[in-house]
């Protein structure tokens, strides 16, 4: 069974400009979850949405939005770049998004804004 | 507001045994987690702990004191492949995830 995919797997973007990135869950898992990783850093956790209903949301600005789709995949959406935002993000599935459930991560996409 | 330490590097010889400590402030408690991240690779569970005690899972042990807010991870037979970071990360009661910045243990010949 596939595991969590995300693309792209590298992304090249200058300030200003907006990015999406997508996630497809695990199969059966209905709640993802988005997470920044800076280099040196854990992941921070952004969004997790839940049945296409956004569940949480971390301490990120507005520029950051995300959404889920009626198969469960997700997209992240980054407007007006800045030089921070590069980082790795990860995208992470689990089945229900309850208490006890383990995330199981997708390798990431690495974005650089230059 | 939610902290997490846990320290920044640490080495171990091939065979030993290491301990990596997690000590944790956070709105609410569901769950401590510990996951295990190679460079350039996401990262993957190794143990779960919501009732305070030691839960052994063949090489690795965690172990959680929630009165205290600490947990440590322990790696028993230390090989070259256990080279890696080890993210502690808590679950409060608004059922999200706060992860440590990792400890990065070099594992040596």
């Amino acid at each position: 069974d596939a595991g969590v995919t995300q693309s792209p797997t590298h992304l090249i973007k200058t300030r200003g400009q907006h990015v999406t990135l997508r996630c497809s869950p695990i199969s059966g898992h209905k709640s993802v979850s988005w997470y920044q990783q800076v280099l040196g850093q854990g992941p921070q956790f952004i969004f997790q949405y839940y049945e296409k209903e956004e569940r949480g949301r971390g301490n990120f600005p507005d520029r950051f939005s995300a959404r889920q789709f009626p198969n469960y995949s997700s997209e992240l959406n980054v407007n007006a770049l800045l030089l921070g935002d590069s980082a790795l993000y990860l995208c992470a599935s689990s089945p229900q998004g309850t208490t006890n459930e383990k995330l199981f991560f997708g390798s990431g996409t690495q974005l650089s804004v230059l | 507001g939610q902290n997490i330490d846990q320290p920044t590097e640490m080495t171990a010889t091939e065979g030993a045994i290491v301990q990596i400590n997690c000590t944790y402030q956070t709105s609410g408690f569901n769950g401590l987690f510990w996951y295990q991240q190679h460079a350039g690779e996401a990262p993957t569970f190794l143990s779960y702990n919501v009732l305070d005690g030691l839960e052994e899972k063949g090489r690795f042990s965690s172990f959680l004191s929630r009165s205290k807010g600490y947990s440590y991870l322990l790696l028993k037979e230390l090989q070259m492949k256990d080279s890696a970071s080890y993210l502690c990360a808590v679950r409060d009661s608004f059922n999200k995830f706060y992860f440590g910045s990792g400890t990065k243990l070099n594992v040596k010949p």
